[in-house]
């Protein structure tokens, strides 16, 4: 399959604590993006990366992409119970028309 | 608040039937895209709409059909339903279609039920 999988599947954290989320991918991109879903609600684009870059931040996010382990990682610092929700990342393959969107990964921020 | 509305909110129905769900995109966006979410098979691209005209096509089945009006509204059919089907349904809407490399919006889904 071509779909990205996320890593790990669930994870529970402290609020104040840091949360690392991890994406792996089998083919070669052309970008690849998060996004959030609280409960039952439409996603929410966090933030793209592209495949020449390494490293992108917005605010308390931090995403990197190592394209040589076709792998992607966002961290979110001094997380907030607001930050409870999951997780997807989404890739966009080269000569595919899609986005491919992984199982995701469930976040709670206990207060 | 992403700017894409989608009705109905929630919807249930029996096997065998037919339902229409709806979709306005954001304003100025000109490409659609819907999303089938389900537990066992998680987010799955179904189709996607560029000014009218369908663009890429996904994992959608025969039984399901879409269409995107002069008005850049979109509708998704489903027909002669089957339990499996029974999912969230999401649009998003982008203004780009020419890469996938476009943020998209999503609406807040419709809950389809089959009983």
């Amino acid at each position: 399959s071509q779909q990205g999988e996320e890593d790990p599947q669930a994870l529970s954290i402290q609020e104040g604590e840091n949360a690392t989320m991890n994406c792996s991918y089998k083919t070669s991109i052309n970008n690849l993006q998060w996004y959030r879903q609280n409960s039952g609600r439409g996603l929410v684009h966090l933030i793209l990366i592209r495949s020449n870059e390494r490293e992108k931040h917005s605010g308390r996010l931090r995403v990197t992409l190592d394209t040589s382990k076709k792998s992607s990682s966002l961290l979110i610092t001094a997380s907030r119970a607001a930050d409870t929700a999951s997780y997807f990342c989404a890739t966009d393959f080269q000569g595919a028309q899609k986005l491919v969107f992984g199982q995701g990964t469930r976040l709670t921020i206990n207060p | 608040d992403s700017g894409v509305t989608q009705t109905p909110k929630h919807l249930i129905t029996a096997t065998g039937q037919r339902v229409t769900l709806r979709c306005s995109p954001r304003s100025g966006d000109l490409s659609v895209y819907w999303y089938q979410q389900s537990l066992d098979q998680g987010l799955q691209f179904l189709i996607q709409y560029y000014n009218g005209e369908e663009r890429a096509k996904g994992n959608i089945l025969e039984r399901f059909s879409a269409q995107q009006f002069p008005d850049l509204h979109s509708e998704l059919n489903l027909s002669s339903l089957e339990l499996g089907d029974s999912a969230l349904y999401f649009c998003a809407s982008s203004v780009d279609p020419g890469t996938m490399s476009d943020t998209q919006y999503f609406g807040p889904g419709t809950r389809l039920t089959v009983l």
